[in-house]
């Protein structure tokens, strides 16, 4: 079966410092990922996703992420965060029947 | 934004009685799902549709059950409420493979 980890719980980071939140999963097969981003008290939006191609997925509000097959990686970065971007952070994988297996989330602080 | 919409926002009940959350959309999206978000889990899935009147279990179906008799509704109820049934419930939907899973804004239920 899939899985998903997201390595940090929390991530704190200075306002206008580059950020970097860990993403694996497991898998053998081919997979589609994705980044959701939920906001205070809102549902989750999609930031990024990687079907195929290229390996560097760039998202709304400045995020990025690479995929990395070897690693089996999907790590979201970005190179100067604002206090806007506080809220937490989702790693999805699609599993065979594209259903999404889920990460336990990342809450990124910043810190003025 | 998908066209999502979840009914009621919040919610308080006591143990023991029967509940029935909604979730509409105006996507005519085919797939449509329940997920429950509790801290340290990320989002679990607790059932889902490919289809009116087709459903099926997710990871934490136990003690749920649903219907979807129309594409636009998704209907999720608890028999009878528990409080470990107490949780941010979220509504989702797919337009097809393998596209974006698009959420409504969640429901907030708090069984006593």
């Amino acid at each position: 079966a899939q899985s998903v980890t997201q390595l940090d719980s929390q991530v704190p980071v200075f306002e206008e410092a580059p950020v970097e939140l860990r993403c694996n999963y497991s898998s053998s097969v081919s997979v589609y990922l994705f980044w959701y981003v939920q906001y205070p008290n809102q549902g989750l939006q999609l930031l990024l996703k990687y079907l195929s191609g290229s390996t560097l997925v760039k998202g709304i509000n400045g995020f990025e992420a690479e995929f990395n097959k070897s690693q089996t990686s999907f790590h979201l970065r970005k190179p100067s965060v604002h206090i806007s971007d506080t809220a937490e952070y989702f790693c999805a994988v699609s599993d065979s029947n594209y259903q999404l297996i889920w990460g336990a989330g990342t809450k990124l602080i910043i810190k003025p | 934004d998908a066209g999502i919409t979840q009914s009621p926002r919040h919610k308080v009940t006591e143990t023991g009685t029967p509940v029935t959350l909604r979730c509409h959309q105006t996507e005519n999206h085919r797939y449509m799902y329940w997920y429950r978000q509790d801290p340290g889990h990320g989002l679990r899935l607790i059932h889902y549709s490919y289809g009116v009147k087709d459903t099926d279990k997710g990871e934490v179906s136990d003690g749920y059950s649903v219907s979807r008799s129309k594409t636009e509704d998704f209907l999720l109820t608890l028999e009878s409420a528990t409080s470990s049934q107490t949780s941010v419930y979220f509504c989702a939907t797919r337009g097809g493979l393998p596209e974006t899973q698009y959420f409504g804004p969640g429901t907030r239920l708090l069984v006593l």
